[in-house]
């Protein structure tokens, strides 16, 4: 079965500081891969996504994120965070064989908080 | 243009009550989705829809779980006898078609007294 890993919970940064969320995947096949943001009482949008192409991936706002198939993993990174970057941050695999095909499937999220 | 949108944004209900919970699509969207969000963890999913007819319902967690999207566009999430364990923001998100871009309301908040 397909699934992502978020390996913490809440990330703290400086303003002007870089940003790094980590997040690790299982998938017996290549993998779709996305990361989301969730910002108080806003609907999930879309940060970046990685589908085969490049695996340096390059997003909204500043953010880009790494495919490593020898880590099994798809970090999110910025080189200098903001303020308004504070909010929820989901790393999430698409499910690409099977009965739940096409569907995604979520980790349980880092809170970035961003101090001044 | 307009987003999803999910109506009501808050719910309050008492145990044992039955609920609905409404999503409206982006416009031409075929694909709609239903997850739910509990506190401190990641949306999971429900139900997919692809127009009119429930392509998988594999997620609903029980018979209490119902949805449907009888003109293809519109869905209804409905909850039947509501324990406290359904409390929950509830998620609709829709997209072109299966594979594109999902597109997310900002959810439902329901909680079961």
């Amino acid at each position: 079965a397909q699934s992502v890993t978020q390996l913490d919970s809440h990330v703290s940064v400086s303003e002007g500081t870089p940003v790094l969320l980590r997040c690790n995947y299982s998938s017996s096949y290549s993998p779709s891969l996305f990361w989301y943001v969730q910002h108080p009482n806003k609907g999930l949008q879309l940060l970046l996504k990685y589908t085969s192409a490049a695996t340096l991936v390059k997003g909204i706002n500043g953010f880009e994120a790494e495919f490593k198939k020898s880590e099994t993993s798809f970090h999110l990174t910025k080189p200098s965070a903001h303020m308004s970057d504070a909010a929820e941050y989901f790393c999430v695999v698409r499910a690409d064989y099977g009965g739940s095909q096409g569907n995604l499937i979520f980790g349980k999220g880092t809170k970035l908080s961003v101090k001044p | 243009g307009a987003g999803v949108s999910q109506t009501p944004s808050n719910k309050v209900t008492e145990k044992g009550k039955y609920v609905e919970l409404r999503c409206d699509p982006i416009s031409g969207h075929t694909a709609l989705y239903w997850y739910r969000q509990s506190l401190g963890q990641g949306p999971e999913f429900l139900i997919y829809f692809q127009g009119t007819g429930a392509a998988d319902d594999s997620g609903l967690p029980n018979d209490r779980f119902f949805a449907v999207r009888p003109e293809g566009s519109v869905s209804t999430l409905k909850i039947q006898r509501t324990e406290r364990g359904d409390s929950a923001v509830y998620l609709c998100a829709s997209s072109l078609t299966r594979y594109n871009e999902q597109f997310f309301g900002p959810g439902t908040r329901l909680t079961v007294l």
